[in-house]
């Protein structure tokens, strides 16, 4: 089946630095790809919707200026965490699907981030 | 919105013990998907469902779009199935996400 990554699996960085997370698609053209964030014990919360070669569609309240979504090729979207705080420490995934071709969404195994 | 319901938020269950988990919601949709999250983290799609009934080894997925419900079943239940099993619906790119249901199997 379809393999979506994510790289690094986890990371530890300090307050005010800016953190790149990676998701790949290894096997399929991924026209959109979604990232997600999930705090403990809860469900996850869409944080914002890329089309390759578009802007990022950003859920409200999310804040486009801290988290940078470019989805420049149809195998790869990076999300970066501008000037880390606390706060941000989470567990962020991303998904990703051939739309409109599929409805299939695959998932990538995550990334915690634990800003101290 | 779509609002999504699952049930039980939590269930244990003996190692063999058949088990049912819940999902509703309140507008049509495209597809209804089954995600399994293991305690590590990372997600795995079960099923993705528009119509009718899904098999997947011990696992089988149902909906039912008029009463707009849906369940995952889990035969033979195994400690290995231990995970929380949630529950999305999906029209186009939009997703909206139960809560989960943490299952337990004890040996």
């Amino acid at each position: 089946g379809a393999v979506v990554s994510q790289h690094p699996s986890w990371v530890i960085c300090k307050s005010g630095t800016s953190v790149k997370i990676e998701c790949r698609s290894l096997d399929f053209q991924a026209t959109t790809m979604f990232w997600y964030r999930q705090f403990p014990k809860q469900s996850l919360m869409l944080m914002a919707t890329s089309n390759e070669g578009s802007k990022a569609t950003y859920e409200q309240g999310v804040e486009k200026d801290k988290f940078l979504i470019n989805h420049a090729s149809l195998t790869l979207s990076t999300l970066t965490v501008t000037s880390a705080h606390p706060e941000d420490s989470s567990f962020y995934i991303c998904s990703a699907r051939d739309w409109p071709i599929s409805y299939e969404q695959y998932f990538g195994p995550g990334t915690r981030l634990t800003v101290t | 919105k779509n609002e999504v319901e699952q049930s039980p938020q939590n269930l244990t269950a003996q190692e063999g013990e058949f088990i049912t988990i819940n999902c509703s919601y309140s507008v049509g949709i495209s597809a209804l998907h089954w995600l399994q999250q293991h305690p590590g983290g990372g997600i795995v799609s079960l099923f993705m469902l528009s119509s009718g009934k899904k098999k997947h080894g011990r696992l089988i997925a149902t909906i039912n779009i008029q009463e707009k419900h849906s369940s995952l079943h889990i035969t033979a239940s195994h400690p290995r199935d231990s995970a929380v099993y949630i529950c999305a619906s999906n029209t186009g790119n939009q997703f909206y996400f139960g809560t989960g249901t943490s299952l337990t199997v004890i040996p």
